[in-house]
């Protein structure tokens, strides 16, 4: 069963950046079906979605954050790694790695993906 | 953008009720459509995909419906273990996913 761990510094300073990384167990991340996610939930809030890789390198990424945000594989670790740059006091929230999956409901519709596994997420305060 | 609203910020309910969460989205995604239950301190957890395909574990009291821009969970009898946050995610558009604003089941 795959397993998604979130790592990195718990406290950023405002416009430096934050670094996170997601360590894949119990399954490989070189899946042709499977994309690697990153989603925040700032205090008190709903959830954002941050963007997407998948593990040949091709990636998306929300258009609210593009300019800031960067999401890398490291498929020999089995990793993946989220890198924000700029950041405020906005961008305090709790972050969660997910894998992304389809769902096949018949062989003439389109795959609908979804995401299925969450790591436990990582909470990021930013402060100086 | 496609903007996915869920109408109610929480609803009250008691063991036992039929309880129907609802979210639309600004255009049709077709059924590009998810549905999470997140309780307090935890990652949401997957309940229904494909806006209507029930996620292996799930109970059966969950269960999806719609197509284009509006959709339900409902939860046939509500259990203790039920109030939680609930989510829509609509991952139609390649270029930017969305989550409704959730739900929260309270206990009336």
């Amino acid at each position: 069963q795959v397993q998604l761990q979130e790592s990195g510094p718990g406290l950023v300073k405002p416009s430096q950046t934050l670094s996170l990384t997601c360590s894949v167990s119990g399954g490989s991340i070189s899946s042709d079906d499977y994309y690697w996610s990153w989603i925040r939930q700032s205090p008190g809030q709903g959830l954002e979605w941050i963007g997407y890789i998948h593990y040949t390198g091709s990636a998306n990424y929300n258009p609210s954050l593009n300019s800031r945000v960067s999401i890398s594989v490291d498929t020999s670790k089995n990793q993946f790694s989220l890198k924000m740059s700029s950041v405020t006091a906005a961008d305090t929230a709790v972050y969660y790695c997910a894998r992304v999956v389809p769902t096949t409901v018949s062989m003439v519709e389109p795959k609908y993906y979804t995401v299925d596994v969450w790591g436990q997420g990582t909470t990021v305060t930013v402060s100086s | 953008d496609i903007q996915m609203t869920q109408s109610q910020s929480s609803l009250s309910a008691s063991v036992g009720d039929r309880v129907t969460i609802t979210c639309r989205s600004s255009q049709s995604i077709s059924r590009f459509l998810s549905w999470f239950q997140q309780k307090p301190g935890k990652a949401p957890k997957l309940l229904i995909s494909a806006a209507s395909i029930l996620q292996s574990g799930v109970p059966s009291r969950f269960s999806g419906s719609g197509s284009g821009t509006d959709f339900t969970l409902t939860i046939s009898s509500l259990q203790p273990e039920d109030f939680a946050t609930y989510y829509c995610l609509q991952t139609f558009s390649s270029l930017t996913w969305t989550f409704g604003q959730g739900t929260k089941v309270e206990i009336k």
